[in-house]
């Protein structure tokens, strides 16, 4: 079974300043996806970026930036240029592929909670 | 508006009371499923379905059931619910892939907090 890792019950960051958030994982596939989902006070989940692991290239999202690090089963995520609006709760996920068992199984880590500060 | 609806988005009850939380979706996604979130432990799969009575237990599926009758409705039933139930819950749905490696975006519901007292 995999399991998703973060380590960070809560972080801070200052307006228009950088914060990365850590996510480990562990599973024995070698084909998979992974996620950021941010939730808001609304609660509404909200897909932030996501990465297949057969592609090489971190992916990029506007100011959202991952760093995948398969070999070390490891996926952090960078906000840059911090917003108010970035003050949210953030998951990692992992997502195995279509055609095995369990597909469309998000499996979430613990969630953390980020507040930016003006 | 492509869209996941939940209703109730609030509930509160009593244990022992049987409840339904419906969940309903009008993109034509054969993929839904349900999650729990509780504080410390993230998002958990209960139930999951492939397509239409095509059903499958996720890994918190005790005292839980649902059915898909219909490609678009994925109610999750609880017959006899206990205060270990009281969660946030999310209906989420998806297309089956894009073939091959293909990836569908998850559409989450807005949430249905419940409360079992």
């Amino acid at each position: 079974a995999q399991t998703v890792t973060q380590s960070q019950p809560e972080m801070s960051v200052q307006e228009a300043e950088t914060v990365t958030l850590s996510c480990t994982y562990d599973t024995s596939e070698n084909n998979y996806y992974l996620f950021w989902y941010k939730q808001p006070p609304s609660r509404q989940m909200i897909l932030v970026i996501r990465q297949e692991a057969y592609k090489q290239q971190n992916a990029t999202e506007n100011r959202f930036s991952v760093n995948f690090q398969k070999a070390a089963k490891s996926f952090s995520l960078k906000i840059s240029d911090s917003q108010l609006g970035d003050t949210a709760m953030y998951f990692c996920a992992f997502m195995k592929p279509f055609g095995g068992t369990s597909y469309g199984k998000l499996t979430f880590g613990q969630g953390t909670i980020l507040t930016v500060h003006p | 508006e492509a869209q996941v609806t939940q209703n109730p988005r609030y509930l509160i009850t009593v244990t022992g009371k049987k409840l339904t939380v419906t969940c309903s979706q009008n993109m034509n996604h054969e993929y839904m499923s349900w999650y729990r979130q509780d504080p410390g432990l993230g998002l958990r799969q209960i139930y999951y379905s492939m397509n239409v009575e095509v059903t499958d237990k996720g890994d918190v599926p005790e005292g839980y059931k649902v059915s898909r009758k219909e490609k678009r409705n994925f109610p999750l039933i609880l017959e006899s619910p206990s205060p270990n139930q009281t969660s946030l819950y999310f209906c989420a749905s998806s297309l089956l892939g894009g073939g091959g490696r293909g990836l569908s975006e998850q559409y989450f519901g807005p949430g249905t907090r419940l409360t079992v007292t």
